[in-house]
């Protein structure tokens, strides 16, 4: 599985717009990239995935820039319990069984009153 | 639809004893993972298994870790002659596995405290 790099901790005024990066250079083609998050002492929390489309839900939107190399997870309107880590993961998708996630050291989001 | 289920929560076992933790997946889904989260440390990675069968062991370490998930009941990751070393956060997820999404829906972890 390709390598992220993500900044180690980051701010966000409340009901901003958080922007959370990911550099993923050595992504290959056919690798997904997945958001979790993991609220203090909670289990990790499942936000959004992409291949290389932009996509949304109700939770974030995914920024995947064209050559694939990096992306972007916005939470638009950011709250104090939006708070936590956030892991960003690039695995393969394979028609076979699911693999397991391998989760770095994220970005430590802390929204602001 | 409830959510991926762990019990206990916290568990405090003496060194030299066994701890067993359990772990229920969502209602309809077949592959269970175990992660451990050491304190200070991310999630890593430990036994992905699918009914009455482990897929993967990888990330188990090769003494005293063993896992199962039966036919009925719950998954269970088990621990002999636990060490001060071994405590942390275990995870369980579970997910569909099929179609290659690796959406895994974690449980709240069991707490596992060597004293």
């Amino acid at each position: 599985d390709a390598k992220t790099t993500q900044p180690p901790s980051m701010d966000c005024a409340e009901g901003r717009a958080a922007n959370l990066p990911c550099n993923h250079s050595t992504i290959s083609g056919n690798e997904y990239v997945y958001w979790y998050r993991q609220i203090h002492s909670q289990g990790p929390q499942y936000i959004i995935h992409g291949l290389k489309n932009n996509e949304t839900n109700e939770m974030a939107s995914l920024i995947i820039t064209e050559d694939r190399k990096s992306s972007t997870l916005i939470l638009p309107h950011a709250t104090l319990r939006d708070t936590a880590v956030y892991y960003c993961i690039v695995s393969m998708r394979s028609s076979g069984s699911a693999r397991q996630l391998t989760f770095g050291s994220g970005t430590q989001l802390t929204v602001l009153p | 639809n409830a959510g991926v289920m762990q019990n206990p929560r916290h568990l405090v076992r003496r060194r030299g004893q066994e701890a067993r933790l359990r772990c229920s997946p969502m209602k309809g889904h077949s592959h269970v993972y175990w992660y451990r989260q050491l304190p200070e440390e991310g999630l890593k990675f430990m036994v992905y298994l699918q009914k009455e069968n482990i897929i993967d062991e990888s990330g188990m370490p090769k003494e005293r870790f063993s896992a199962e998930f039966p036919k009925e009941g719950p998954s269970i990751l088990r621990i002999q002659q636990v060490v001060r070393g071994d405590s942390a956060a275990y995870f369980c997820a579970s997910g569909l596995g099929r179609g290659g999404f690796y959406e895994q829906y974690f449980g709240p972890g069991t707490r596992l405290t060597v004293t």
